[in-house]
């Protein structure tokens, strides 16, 4: 079963503006990934936030976690049409390295 | 990171058929994975796959439908069996290294009619 439910499923904005997408989780996590996905290729590593950590960036990426809800957010800032992709949070727990995705939000950014 | 590499890229395959997708990666790691992604949807883990012992199967994954092999630390094959049209996903391959950042190969895209 999917531990993460994401929302928006979809976010459409225009180029320049900033995208937030939020990950709820349901159990609890040793860490939690966020990943991109461009039109059904291979899944490319944009950062991994430790239950220990509460935000880290990256680049134009912000990532923020709050364990006592149990949810991340992704912010991509000034938006580029080349951020145009599906975006998942995936988390593992206790010892295992099994990731379990979210559902997944799919950004559309528009020149 | 990692580099990966996923064989074939996309295939389109009869009902009843079976396909063995490779996964190779640049550098000896311990842990791989092989994820399916059907249409429209997020991933789901198939199997975890150790050098030197049998892959483990998650819920509603088996051994005769999903036969993986890992003969060594930088290589692993996933074999979708008996294939029906259900089968059709992108299955993607990934690896850790061991400090749970798990990296994706570029995934295979199975078509079956």
């Amino acid at each position: 079963s999917q531990q993460g439910e994401e929302d928006p499923q979809a976010l459409s904005i225009q180029e320049g503006e900033n995208a937030t997408m939020n990950c709820s989780y349901k159990t609890s996590i040793n860490n939690l990934q966020w990943y991109r996905q461009n039109s059904g290729r291979g899944l490319v590593h944009l950062i991994l936030i430790r239950s220990n950590e509460r935000e880290k960036h990256s680049g134009r990426l912000r990532v923020t976690l709050d364990t006592s809800k149990k949810s991340s957010s992704l912010l991509i800032t000034a938006s580029r049409a080349a951020d145009t992709a599906s975006y998942f949070c995936a988390t593992d727990e206790g010892s295992s390295y099994k990731l379990i995705f979210g559902s997944g939000t799919r950004l559309l950014v528009r020149p | 990171s990692a580099v990966i590499s996923q064989k074939p890229s996309r295939d389109i395959c009869q009902r009843g058929t079976s396909l063995t997708i490779q996964c190779q990666v640049d550098s000896q790691v311990t842990m791989m994975f092989w994820y399916r992604q059907q249409p429209g949807q997020s991933l789901t883990l198939i199997a975890t796959a150790n050098q030197g012992s049998e892959a483990t199967y998650e819920s509603g994954f088996v051994i005769d439908k999903f036969p993986i092999s890992r003969p060594n630390l930088t290589f692993s094959t996933l074999t979708v069996s008996n294939m029906s049209p259900e089968d059709s996903s992108i299955y993607l391959c990934s690896v850790d290294r061991g400090r749970h950042e798990q990296f994706f190969g570029p995934g295979t895209r199975l078509t079956v009619l």
